[in-house]
């Protein structure tokens, strides 16, 4: 079955950029969906199909995929960004939905 | 809008039961799917199964003997059927909206628990 990999957690100050990989195998071929789950709320869609954000997600999110890495970058961070975050795809060849374990984000 | 309900307490190799009531949309549109997740205690995201307009159903591999996810014929609820429950089935549960291009408008999570 298809894995996606991400960092147990990630720091960075407020104001500084945080950067959350995401690593597959050949997951530059897939679409990328990102995720936002902030503590006793359920997930919220941040990023989808590797680099757009729906509506009122802001601009300081953003996504990247190519090779066997995915990225959510999220810019001038803000304390409100703590959170946990998760990459996923759609795995055609087991008609999967696979999610990656996850990514605390903490705001120094 | 989604939102989950059922027990929140399921005996072992009982089965848990879920429903979710769709607000303001229908499960008869074929620009989406209806699916179930769940997240176990502090851990991870797990996709359990999706139902499409036409009643086709696909789930996970690792519950797919014990899953089955069905709609109302009112076309504004779908329905989650986990059979033979254990403690390692303990979890919040969440209904979702999605398309190909990702899971957009998630239910607020209900937390069951497998327990004598």
């Amino acid at each position: 079955s298809y894995v996606l990999t991400q960092p147990p957690s990630v720091s960075v100050a407020p104001g500084q950029t945080a950067r959350i990989t995401c690593a597959g195998n050949n997951i530059g071929d897939k679409s990328v969906h990102w995720y936002q789950q902030k503590p006793g709320q359920a997930p919220v869609l941040a990023v989808y199909d590797d680099t757009d954000r729906p509506s009122g997600i802001p601009e300081r999110f953003s996504g990247l995929n190519s090779g066997t890495t995915a990225t959510l970058t999220v810019g001038s961070v803000e304390a409100g960004d703590e959170a946990d975050y998760y990459c996923q795809v759609w795995d055609r060849s087991s008609d999967h939905w696979v999610f990656g374990g996850g990514t605390k984000l903490t705001v120094l | 809008q989604l939102q989950e309900s059922g027990p929140g307490l399921v005996k072992p190799w009982e089965t848990l039961s879920l429903t979710c009531s769709v607000a303001g949309d229908s499960i008869s549109r074929a620009s989406h799917f209806w699916a179930w997740v769940r997240q176990t205690p502090g851990k991870g995201l797990e996709w359990i199964g999706s139902l499409f307009y036409t009643g086709t159903t696909n789930s996970n591999a690792s519950l797919k003997s014990r899953v089955s996810i069905s709609s109302a014929t009112s076309r504004t609820q779908f329905f989650l059927n986990l059979r033979s429950v254990t403690a390692a089935d303990t979890a919040i549960y969440y209904c979702v909206r999605h398309s190909f291009s990702g899971f957009d408008s998630w239910g607020q999570g209900t937390l069951v628990i497998v327990s004598s």
